[in-house]
């Protein structure tokens, strides 16, 4: 079946240092792939997708890039924030699958100032 | 718009009683999905409707789980007769059907002592 395996956590970093969290998938077809940030005592937001090989997602300087040779979607990002705290949870979701999303089990980062 | 809502944000309840959660999805939005987190398994998928009829409910755990979406604006997710193994963070989420991306609400914390 489809799944997601992301980086064990936790992990953590002082202020802008780099940052990857790696996550690869097993998945039949072309999945879409997402990041999704989870701040503290909130529910999970989208944070990027990439919906096809070779895409690079990108938003409030994170990135990631779909590797369907590695089948990969790690995210970086280049100068780390305190803000940035959070758990970051890699996902896909299936063509015609309804838009389920299947679930890493998700990256604690703390960022330390 | 006020995004996906879900009540009560906190529930602490004896271990027997009845819990019944409530989620308010996105107006226009015909897809919904629950999903549980725990530290030890992460985000699971419980159950997923489209245009208010259930897709898919292989992961509810047991019989004591049951979900609801009686109209497009409102779906339950009820767990009787509650248990402590039951206590988690139960997140509503929705979309709309080719969006391929969902909306989360901020998650109803359950406990049964």
């Amino acid at each position: 079946g489809d799944s997601v395996t992301q980086m064990e956590g936790p992990v953590t970093l002082s202020e802008e240092a780099f940052l990857t969290i790696n996550c690869t998938y097993t998945a039949t077809g072309y999945p879409s792939l997402f990041w999704y940030v989870q701040y503290p005592g909130e529910g999970l937001q989208l944070l990027l997708k990439a919906t096809k090989a070779d895409d690079k997602g990108s938003n409030k300087g994170f990135e990631a890039t779909y590797r369907k040779e590695t089948t990969s979607f790690h995210l970086e990002k280049g100068s780390v924030q305190v803000s940035d705290s959070a758990v970051y949870f890699c996902a896909l979701s299936v063509p015609f699958g309804n838009e389920k999303l299947t679930f890493g089990t998700g990256t604690r980062l703390t960022i330390i100032p | 718009d006020a995004g996906v809502i879900q009540s009560p944000r906190h529930e602490v309840t004896e271990m027997g009683q009845e819990v019944t959660l409530r989620c308010k999805p996105i107006s226009g939005h015909n897809s919904l999905f629950w999903y549980r987190q725990t530290m030890m398994r992460g985000l699971e998928l419980l159950i997923y409707f489209n245009n208010n009829v259930p897709i898919d409910d292989s992961g509810m755990p047991e019989d004591r789980f049951s979900a609801k979406m009686p109209n497009a604006s409102f779906s339950t997710l009820k767990i009787q007769p509650s248990e402590p193994r039951d206590s988690a963070v139960y997140f509503c989420a929705s979309s709309h059907t080719g969006a391929n991306v969902l909306t989360f609400g901020a998650g109803s914390r359950l406990t049964v002592l």
